[in-house]
């Protein structure tokens, strides 16, 4: 099974400040075939449930902020938020889905 | 809009069953994979199962084979998670998410999940 880790498991950044969450896989989630990544990044507020950000490791599901940006390949990945709102405070999650879906284990984002 | 709306969690002593269902609206259910994904109390997400439009592909996380079975019924929209010989480490708010796209393999991005529904395990 793959493995997802994420770094940091929480941070603290000041509001207009950049935030940046790694995410490293156990093995390369790039399919050869399509030349894709399957990795996406999810946001969970308090309460609720997931809600999609990116997908294909660097998409950005419709309606997302474009502060919201997700970049790598293979088996390293970043979520970054370039300029952080006091809205984003949240736990951040990766996923792949190159095999059966796992999880990372989750980064919470904080106001400084 | 999509709409998943989960039931049929509650308390359970530790060796019971629960069926858990998820009522789907808002989109062609039929045509997607669908899935389960769990959240114990203040941990992380746990993917579940999942399960292909025509449900010939069925897939369960490693640790859960055996005592979850997944079903859906597409003239119903809806989804379901039978849990047997629940565990207390079974405690969690189960979700469920739809696919994102429509293909034939079952399990890929999660673009719409339901508020979830509360499973607790104890005697």
């Amino acid at each position: 099974d793959i493995v997802m880790t994420q770094s940091p498991d929480s941070l603290a950044v000041s509001l207009g400040e950049r935030a940046t969450i790694n995410c490293k896989s156990s093995q390369s989630v790039l399919y050869s075939s399509n030349n894709k990544d399957y990795l996406a990044w999810y946001q969970q507020k308090p309460g609720q449930p997931p809600k999609l950000l990116i997908y294909w490791a660097s998409t950005r599901e419709s309606g997302v902020p474009d502060r919201f940006s997700g970049s790598g390949s293979g088996t390293d990945f970043t979520l970054t938020i370039s300029s952080l709102q006091a809205e984003d405070v949240a736990i951040y999650y990766c996923q792949q889905y190159y095999s059966n879906p796992a999880f990372g284990q989750g980064t919470k984002v904080e106001i400084k | 809009e999509v709409q998943l709306v989960e039931s049929g969690g509650g308390l359970v002593k530790p060796g019971g069953s629960l069926r858990l269902s998820c009522a789907a609206s808002g989109f062609a259910f039929r045509n997607y994979s669908m899935n389960w994904v769990r959240q114990a109390p203040g941990k992380g997400l746990e993917w579940v199962s999942s399960i292909s439009s025509n449900s010939r592909h069925i897939y369960y996380g490693d640790s859960l084979r055996g005592r979850f079975t997944i079903s859906r019924d597409n003239a119903k929209n809806s989804l379901y998670l039978q849990i047997n010989r629940l565990r207390a480490e079974d405690t969690a708010v189960y979700f469920c998410a739809k696919d994102r796209e429509i293909i034939a393999a079952a399990g890929l991005d999660f673009d719409s999940w339901g508020q979830g529904t509360l499973v607790i395990v104890s005697s």
